[in-house]
């Protein structure tokens, strides 16, 4: 099977940088997916990474190592609106690339 | 607002009650998802429609039918849950895959209770 695993929960205060880390076991996948939750709401496309390396969007840079089954994102400038939840997801190989499995997530709280 | 909408946003039902969760995408997306969420947790795929066809169901019970009337509009029909079904039951869309993963687009969601 497959599965993500995250810090369940971070704290940082504004403007600073934040690093969520994901490790993962599976066999295989298409790339690491990123997505933001605002609490009650739907959660929010991010970043995407197919191959190894540092992707970057904006405030938002997302990291993957397949070597080492390991990414993170990372968020810079924080601003109090980046509290939320964040998942990493994994389309695991061997099944549709439309298929999603989610990271455990992890909810930011960012403070003044 | 999201591009994908999901009615009702609330819904109380009985276990013994028939009732439907809708969700319209207008996106031209032709692969559309329904997954359960509960708090604190992460999002679980329960289906995934292709084309309009249901391409993936992991092993959902029964009393949980999807449907794909269109390309454009998702249900979700439910009957006699249990309890433990209460949660919130999000719709997204992505473009098709060709070998390579899409971002998906979700809805609000609809928070099920279930008494």
């Amino acid at each position: 099977g497959q599965s993500l695993e995250q810090p369940s929960e971070v704290t940082a205060v504004e403007g600073a940088i934040v690093q969520i880390n994901c490790t993962y076991q599976t066999s295989g996948f298409y790339g690491l997916s990123w997505y933001q939750q605002h609490d009650g709401g739907a959660p929010t496309f991010l970043s995407y990474n197919a191959l190894d390396g540092l992707e970057e969007t904006g405030r938002f840079s997302s990291f993957l190592s397949r070597s080492d089954s390991y990414g993170y994102l990372l968020l810079q400038e924080l601003q109090m609106k980046d509290s939320a939840s964040y998942f990493c997801a994994v389309s695991p190989y061997g099944g549709a690339t439309n298929k999603l499995i989610f990271g455990t997530g992890t909810l930011l709280a960012v403070q003044p | 607002d999201t591009e994908v909408t999901q009615t009702p946003k609330h819904l109380v039902m009985g276990m013994t009650n028939k009732k439907s969760l809708k969700c319209e995408q207008h996106m031209g997306h032709r692969a559309m998802y329904w997954y359960k969420q509960k708090a604190k947790k992460p999002p679980e795929l329960m289906f995934v429609y292709s084309y309009e066809k249901l391409s993936i169901n992991e092993s959902v019970p029964s009393r949980f039918s999807p449907e794909c009337p269109n390309s454009s509009l998702l249900n979700l029909h439910l009957h006699a849950l249990q309890p433990e079904d209460s949660a919130l039951y999000l719709c997204a869309s992505s473009q098709e895959p060709q070998g390579i993963e899409q971002p998906q687009h979700f809805g609000d969601g609809t928070r099920l209770s279930i008494l």
